[in-house]
């Protein structure tokens, strides 16, 4: 079992839906959690950092569950600008980040 | 969010030679820097781990004496393509964290090689 599993995707819907992604852990000593939006030939940008309180940050939600070793990002009212692959990432301290296969998402006209 | 620069962005060279590659943290300090490799449609691969003025940790399958890392200051570190080939093209993309409790990594742009 891979240490950070997520959505194969691709995700293609129309604009302004919601689209929800899904990532589980596999690691429970895991401490922080991220995720990010990798745009072709691009490098990596931080979308959000995931605490454990669950945090929204205009049409992006994320939330956590360790109990479950579980992180979501919920994207509301999709423009077409969000489309890219989300990449979900797990750091375990003194070892490094992990981070999953990403999930590709198209929003269509 | 935290800058991370990336030089160059683009390199082309002949197999047999050697290309450096700088990865700066511009308004932070950068305990631990990571280089990663990335193929067409492929994941990010971590290729080593380098905190500043110790020898970098490698992945497993990532030739230390081919990749040679450099961690020289906080803010800066290189990485070196040895006797580059054409299997070597790739992206790479280094990326920085700092003393955020919450150790966000940033990212370079990345730097595209290709090897003829």
């Amino acid at each position: 079992r891979k240490e950070v599993e997520q959505d194969p995707g691709p995700f293609n819907v129309p604009e302004g839906a919601t689209v929800a992604f899904n990532c589980t852990y596999s690691n429970s000593a895991s401490q922080s959690f991220f995720w990010y939006r990798q745009d072709c030939r691009k490098e990596p940008k931080l979308l959000m950092s995931v605490y454990s309180s669950g945090n929204e940050d205009g049409r992006f939600t994320a939330q956590l569950n360790r109990a479950s070793q579980y992180i979501s990002l919920l994207i509301r009212d999709s423009k077409l600008s969000d489309s890219a692959t989300y990449l979900c990432v797990v750091y375990n301290y003194g070892q490094n980040f992990v981070f999953g296969p990403g999930t590709r998402l198209s929003v269509l006209p | 969010g935290a800058v991370v620069s990336q030089h160059p962005s683009r390199v082309i060279c002949k197999s047999g030679t050697s290309v450096k590659i700088e990865c700066r943290s511009l308004d932070f300090q950068a305990t631990t820097m990571f280089w990663y490799r990335q193929f067409p449609k492929q994941s990010l691969m971590l290729m080593a781990t380098s905190n500043e003025g110790s020898k970098a940790t490698y992945e497993q399958g990532v030739e230390k004496d081919k990749f040679l890392i450099n961690h020289a200051s906080l803010t800066l570190s290189t990485l070196t393509v040895t006797s580059a080939h054409p299997e070597d093209s790739s992206f790479y993309i280094c990326s920085a964290t700092g003393t955020s409790v919450y150790n966000e990594q940033f990212f370079g742009p990345g730097t595209r090689l290709t090897v003829l």
